[in-house]
């Protein structure tokens, strides 16, 4: 079936690591996108990528970085510079920039 | 103020009832206007997506678009307990040819529902 795989499910971080939020389509889409969702607010856009090899910072992207060296893999690195990293993350993917956006089902991180 | 304001309830409502989910937005700028239904520990799924002003349809459910009031609505008819999510509004400005736009959405807070037996 196509779309958008996240792993893992759950991730824990300890101070001063980095981790690394993993997210595959299968939808042959062009763009990909990375959310963050907190308690009670809608979600906040972290990075997005029109294209592979091309990524732009979103509303929130201090802390974060990503790469798109593949059509399909969009990963997002969480750094120790993100000082409130306890989200949940989703990662979403689009045909074209003005088609409709379709989401995996999130990676949940917190902080041990 | 936000660019999109949206209730965050929790409403809860009887089986069979008529739900009206709304958003309110300042950016007259947003031609593309999306509902997305998100359970407990699942990512969004896309419900509705219309373009500029006007209504949709969908089975049980109907997106309605007023620009003039920056509004738009979501009605879902004959509720089911299966209904019962967390439904977001998201809207985008689109963009032209030759544009930078990316089909940036700009999410609401959410609306947590609860439809009983």
């Amino acid at each position: 079936d196509g779309g958008i795989t996240q792993s893992p499910k759950y991730l824990f971080r300890k101070e001063g690591q980095n981790v690394t939020l993993s997210c595959e389509q299968n939808l042959n889409h062009d763009a990909m996108y990375w959310y963050r969702q907190d308690p009670g607010q809608g979600l906040r856009l972290i990075y997005y990528s029109q294209i592979v090899n091309d990524f732009q910072k979103g509303d929130i992207a201090e802390g974060y970085s990503v790469s798109r060296e593949k059509k399909e893999s969009f990963p997002l690195t969480v750094t120790s510079a993100q000082k409130n990293p306890t989200a949940f993350y989703l990662c979403a993917s689009s045909a074209e920039w003005d088609r409709p956006q379709h989401f995996g089902d999130g990676t949940r991180l917190s902080i041990l | 103020q936000k660019e999109v304001e949206q209730d965050p309830g929790p409403l809860s409502v009887p089986e069979g009832a008529i739900v009206s989910l709304n958003c309110t937005y300042s950016n007259s700028a947003f031609q593309y206007f999306m509902w997305y239904r998100q359970y407990s520990r699942k990512g969004p799924e896309l419900l509705m997506y219309t373009y500029s002003s006007g209504n949709k349809e969908d089975g049980r459910f109907t997106a309605q678009v007023d620009k003039s009031s920056k509004y738009i609505s979501l009605f879902i008819r004959d509720s089911q307990p299966s209904d019962s999510a967390t439904y977001l509004c998201a809207m985008s400005e689109g963009g032209g040819a030759g544009g930078t736009s990316y089909g940036k959405l700009t999410f609401g807070q959410g609306t947590i529902l609860t439809v009983h037996p």
